[in-house]
């Protein structure tokens, strides 16, 4: 069955520091990677999705996440963290199919120290 | 404004006592679901349907029932809820099965 692992549930980075967040998986064909954000007492919202376009993708506020078949990976990056990008974050995985299954990762929670 | 409605947005209730917590969208998506979300664990997938008349269990689905009579609606039914079911539930949408899923703001059920 298709998993999907967030190394770390906690990750800390002072104001302007680079952010990293990792995202694994588990599939033989590559799937849909979706990274979501959730800000505190609120829904999920999308930050970028790959689709098997370009390896690289861009999303909103300056994220963005890097495909890496080899690796079965789809690590978010951010150059330069702002006081507002603390949330949690979410990986997910959707299977290519006709079941339309979501699999999220556990979450990490990212703080933005000053 | 597109948007998923979810109601109630808080809700404490006792063990027992059957529940509905309603969900709707207005941008006439085929796809909706259902997630609970616990600490560790991430979000896992209640249900879902793909379309009117056509749903299917996720990962969780003991201890719920859904409905999808109309497009815009799928409620989340609790036939006799229990401590364990304790959560915050999402309700989701999308336009294709592997699409963006646009998320409801979420529903915090304690069951005492």
């Amino acid at each position: 069955a298709q998993s999907v692992t967030q190394l770390g549930s906690h990750v800390s980075v002072s104001e302007g520091a680079l952010v990293l967040l990792r995202c694994n998986y588990s599939s033989s064909v590559p799937p849909y990677l979706f990274w979501y954000v959730q800000y505190p007492n609120q829904g999920l919202q999308l930050l970028l999705k790959y689709t098997s376009a370009a390896t690289l993708v861009k999303g909103i506020n300056g994220f963005e996440a890097e495909f890496k078949k080899s690796e079965t990976s789809f690590h978010l990056t951010k150059p330069s963290a702002h006081m507002s990008d603390a949330a949690e974050y979410f990986c997910a995985v959707s299977e290519r199919g006709n079941t339309g299954k979501l699999i999220f990762g556990q979450g990490t929670t990212l703080q933005v120290k000053p | 404004e597109a948007q998923v409605t979810q109601n109630p947005r808080y809700l404490i209730t006792v063990t027992g006592k059957k529940l509905t917590v309603t969900c709707s969208q207005n941008m006439n998506h085929e796809y909706m679901s259902w997630y609970r979300q616990d600490p560790g664990l991430g979000l896992r997938q209640i249900y879902y349907s793909m379309n009117v008349e056509v749903t299917d269990k996720g990962d969780v689905p003991e201890g719920y029932k859904v409905s999808r009579k109309e497009k815009r609606n799928f409620p989340l039914i609790l036939e006799s809820p229990s401590p364990n079911q304790t959560s915050l539930y999402f309700c989701a949408s999308s336009r294709v099965l592997n699409g963006r899923r646009y998320f409801g703001p979420g529903t915090r059920l304690t069951v005492t």
